[in-house]
């Protein structure tokens, strides 16, 4: 099994430009998340899915657009990328609800100039 | 709402030394509660997680953590800590929909 997998893991973008991060996962989990890493805050949610086909927000969700076509999938598209948006960016899946363990990918790290 | 509270920024401690990362969570009901370890560059690992029964839970590399309800702590306690375990560590709490909510993290630096 590869786990979370995640692509690029960095990128350079200009203000105002658009891109997704991919996410996949191959342990047939049917949460999976977005977070955010930035210093002295810790990770914050931004998107979440339950399953193929419903997604919801998680506490930071402006700019940021998800949807969830399959169970392997998860990609994360940023519109109208902004210089805020600069961050290091996680995606976690898990087999289900609140008491399981969430697994991590490598995360992909990204710069908006 | 629910928070999680991780009080020291930065610890630094001699390797062999014991070592004690502070973690307090506000939630309603009974937590579901995680510590992971981050090392730089790298995605994060659980450690350990509590959901119920046995308030002191034993996780890998050697943690363990005790949950005490009365003052809303998850502490992570190991006790001798080796130059490997420098990272950062987090506390979280779980909530439904498979989401965690995140304190800002603990870096640990040894020393030899």
């Amino acid at each position: 099994n590869a786990g979370v997998t995640q692509t690029p893991k960095f990128q350079v973008l200009k203000t105002g430009q658009s891109m997704t991060l991919q996410c996949a996962q191959d342990m047939n989990h049917e949460y999976m998340s977005w977070y955010r890493q930035d210093p002295g805050m810790g990770l914050r949610l931004i998107h979440y899915s339950v399953g193929a086909g419903i997604t919801d927000q998680g506490e930071v969700p402006n700019g940021y657009n998800v949807s969830r076509s399959t169970t392997e999938d998860f990609p994360l598209r940023l519109l109208s990328a902004a210089p805020s948006q600069t961050s290091v960016y996680f995606c976690a899946s898990s087999y289900s609800g609140h008491q399981e363990t969430q697994y991590f990918g490598p995360g992909t790290r990204l710069l908006v100039l | 709402a629910q928070s999680v509270t991780q009080p020291d920024i930065h610890i630094t401690v001699s390797e062999g030394a014991s070592l004690e990362l502070r973690c307090n969570y506000s939630y309603g009901a009974t937590p579901y509660l995680f510590w992971y370890v981050q090392s730089p560059g790298q995605g994060l690992q659980l450690l350990l997680k509590y959901f119920s029964g046995d308030t002191l839970v034993q996780g890998i590399k050697g943690f363990e953590a005790e949950f005490k309800r009365s003052q809303s702590s998850f502490n992570l306690r190991k006790p001798s800590v080796h130059w490997s375990d420098a990272a950062e560590y987090f506390c979280a709490v779980g909530l439904a929909g498979g989401k965690l909510v995140f304190g800002a993290g603990t870096i640990l630096r040894v020393k030899s």
